[in-house]
């Protein structure tokens, strides 16, 4: 799997969007971008996933560069309930899938 | 759909005990997988399971065995707990086909060993 860097920690307002930004920048061309978050001490979840096109479902929005060497995954009106960590995956349908240790996003009143 | 299930959700163990932390998916899933996940950390694979009958280990193998008994269950053993084991188990699915890579994670079992 390509190797995925995204910053620790991110703040946002409650209301506001939360942009969270990973770049993937040794991506293959047959690798997807997945997002997943864990909120406290739950399994993860699957957020949304794309390949080279923007991507948009009921929970958030994935915007893709031209040349896919990063990604931003945006939650449009952040709510208390949207803090958790958010971890960014390539992965081309391998078995082995590696977690880095995400972004912790704070929402804040 | 339950999804999938993990049991127990606690437990904690003496050193040197052993126990089975048990995974079902109803998903009709091929490929299974073992995480551990330690405080503040990112999840590590343990080992993990393409297809009913095949068993591989992934990162962190060592104390740990497993047995996918069938399509549905993928089991975790420790034979001789130790503290470092301590940590919460994540067990998770995949289906297979092409954009279809997503996994579904179960609720954890957290494991502490004294």
């Amino acid at each position: 799997d390509a190797k995925t860097t995204q910053p620790p920690s991110m703040d946002c307002a409650e209301g506001r969007a939360a942009n969270l930004p990973c770049n993937h920048s040794t991506i293959s061309g047959n690798e997807y971008v997945y997002w997943y978050r864990q909120i406290h001490s739950q399994g993860p979840q699957y957020i949304i996933h794309g390949l080279k096109n923007n991507e948009t479902n009921e929970m958030a929005s994935l915007i893709i560069t031209e040349d896919r060497k990063s990604s931003t995954l945006i939650l449009p009106h952040a709510t208390l309930r949207d803090t958790a960590v958010y971890y960014c995956i390539v992965t081309g349908g391998y078995q082995k899938v590696t977690f880095g240790i995400g972004t912790k996003l704070q929402v804040i009143p | 759909n339950a999804g999938v299930t993990q049991t127990p959700k606690f437990q904690v163990l003496k050193t040197g005990q052993s126990m089975t932390l048990q995974c079902a998916q109803d998903m009709n899933h091929n490929s299974m997988y073992w995480y551990r996940q330690d405080p503040g950390m990112g999840l590590r694979l343990i080992y993990y399971s393409a297809s009913e009958g095949t068993t591989d280990k992934g990162e962190v193998p060592n104390g740990y065995n497993v047995s996918r008994l069938n399509k549905r269950e993928f089991s975790l053993r420790l034979e001789s707990a130790a503290p470092s084991q301590t940590s919460v188990y994540f067990c998770a699915s995949r289906g297979t086909g092409e954009a279809s890579y997503e996994q579904y994670f179960g609720p954890g079992t957290r494991l502490t060993v004294t």
